[in-house]
């Protein structure tokens, strides 16, 4: 059964906004991770967080997670034309694999 | 690419015919998967094998049948398929799939399946 659910589903900005994206799920968690993934490509791990952590950065993106709320948000800075994809947060329970969520679509113009 | 290599990018077949996807891994991993993606659905897990071990079955019809001769190779052989299995199908790899690990997938870029 589907774990993760993002949120909004689709996301459209200009170039140098920020985009922010919600993931909610339903049953306690081991970690959380979230993917990003191209047109008709693979999906590529951009950043996890541990269940005891609340907050983590990578370049331009900034995780935090929520475990009380069972809730996740992924910040994307300053937005580029090159960040226009899908974006998914997987789960992962102790010895289960990652269950993804439908994802957010985001759309950049410049 | 990631360093999962996924063969065909394209297949399209009709419902009576026997094919095959491949998929390789570079990276050492030890566990590896198939994810089945299609429009507007999440992801569906399907099958993972850890330790060429299959580990997880998700309740996939009998007409995907994978098999993983060793720790760098899983296949899924297709057969008998229908137009709704039309999706593209991920193959992933991690360093292992058990325990309390991260669990950090790599993907492939897929192989776009098209059943006729």
């Amino acid at each position: 059964s589907q774990q993760g659910e993002e949120d909004p589903q689709a996301l459209s900005i200009q170039e140098g906004e920020n985009a922010t994206m919600n993931c909610s799920y339903k049953t306690s968690i081991n970690n959380l991770q979230w993917y990003r993934q191209n047109s008709g490509r693979g999906l590529v791990h951009l950043i996890l967080i541990r269940s005891n952590e609340r907050e983590k950065h990578s370049g331009r993106l900034r995780v935090t997670l929520d475990t009380s709320k069972k809730s996740s948000s992924l910040l994307i800075t300053a937005s580029r034309a090159a960040d226009t994809a899908s974006y998914f947060c997987a789960t992962r329970q102790a010895g289960t694999a990652l269950i993804f969520g439908k994802g957010t679509t985001l759309s950049v113009s410049s | 690419e990631t360093g999962v290599t996924q063969t065909p990018r394209h297949l399209v077949m009709g419902m009576t015919n026997k094919k095959s996807l491949k998929c390789e891994q570079h990276l050492g991993h030890n566990a590896m998967y198939w994810y089945k993606q299609s429009a507007k659905k999440p992801l569906e897990l399907m099958f993972v094998y850890n330790f060429k071990e299959q580990t997880e079955n998700n309740s996939v019809p009998s007409r995907f049948s994978p098999e993983c001769p060793n720790s760098s190779h899983l296949f899924l052989h297709l057969h008998t398929l229908q137009p709704e299995d039309s999706a593209l199908y991920l193959c992933a790899s991690s360093q292992d799939q058990g325990g309390a690990g991260a669990n950090v997938l790599t993907f492939g870029a897929g192989s776009r399946l098209t059943v006729l």
